[in-house]
């Protein structure tokens, strides 16, 4: 099984407001990935968890809060977000961070209004 | 750091008709390619990936090529079926930085 699961699938939320998107896997993996997609890009990475401690955060505005509580779940705690922050936010997990296969979540599908 | 150009950005073929998607990187030091498929309103799915000590392979329908001397990697689609509609992104792994680097993207989309 292959699987990463992310919560919630869509999310609207106004610039004053706090949320958190969730991603969870079973897998055993101990990289786990945010990143951000904007319409017709790549995704691009943001913060890279290794054995729960981040490790890369790709100098991402402190308005993005990651948290590693454990080693099968990472959440992005959002607040104060701007509109040019809507987007699709992809979770991505691998065995530890220099082995190769990477495997998405379906991604939370985000409007900041 | 690691760099990756891939063409076309926009594909349409015929179904049955093969498609062909092409990359190129820029960092020798890259040793992994992979391959993924992602639909619309859905996440990258891995389709297929490569090893730098590989010089092909296939699974079912889809393939994908690597040359490593001329720093280039394709996918190959045989049989195409509408399902197969989607965006394709290329990557390469440097082991040494522990980063994926994806390329711009290729729109697949197959007629009936």
């Amino acid at each position: 099984d292959t699987e990463v699961t992310q919560t919630p699938k869509h999310l609207v939320m106004g610039m004053t407001n706090k949320k958190s998107l969730k991603c969870e896997q079973h897998m055993g993996h101990r990289a786990m990935y945010w990143y951000k997609q904007k319409a017709k890009k790549p995704p691009e990475l943001m913060f890279v968890y290794s054995y729960e401690k981040l490790s890369i955060n790709e100098s991402v505005p402190s308005r993005f809060s990651p948290e590693c509580p454990n080693s099968s779940l990472l959440n992005l705690h959002l607040h104060a977000l701007q509109p040019e922050d809507s987007a699709l936010y992809l979770c991505a997990s691998k065995i530890r961070d220099n082995q190769e296969t990477q495997y998405f979540g379906p991604g939370t599908r985000l409007l900041v209004l | 750091g690691e760099n990756v150009e891939q063409h076309p950005s926009t594909l349409s073929v015929q179904e049955g008709d093969s498609a062909v998607i092409k990359c190129t990187y820029s960092d020798s030091a890259s040793n992994y390619f992979p391959w993924y498929k992602q639909e619309l309103g859905k996440g990258p799915q891995l389709i297929i990936d490569i090893r730098s000590n590989v010089g092909e392979k296939k699974d079912q329908r889809i393939a994908v090529t690597l040359n490593k001397t001329a720093k280039h990697f394709s996918l190959h689609i045989t049989e195409t079926q509408p399902e197969d509609s989607a965006v394709y992104f290329c990557a390469a792994f440097t082991g040494t930085a522990s980063k994926l680097t994806f390329g711009t993207g290729t729109r697949l989309q197959v007629t009936l």
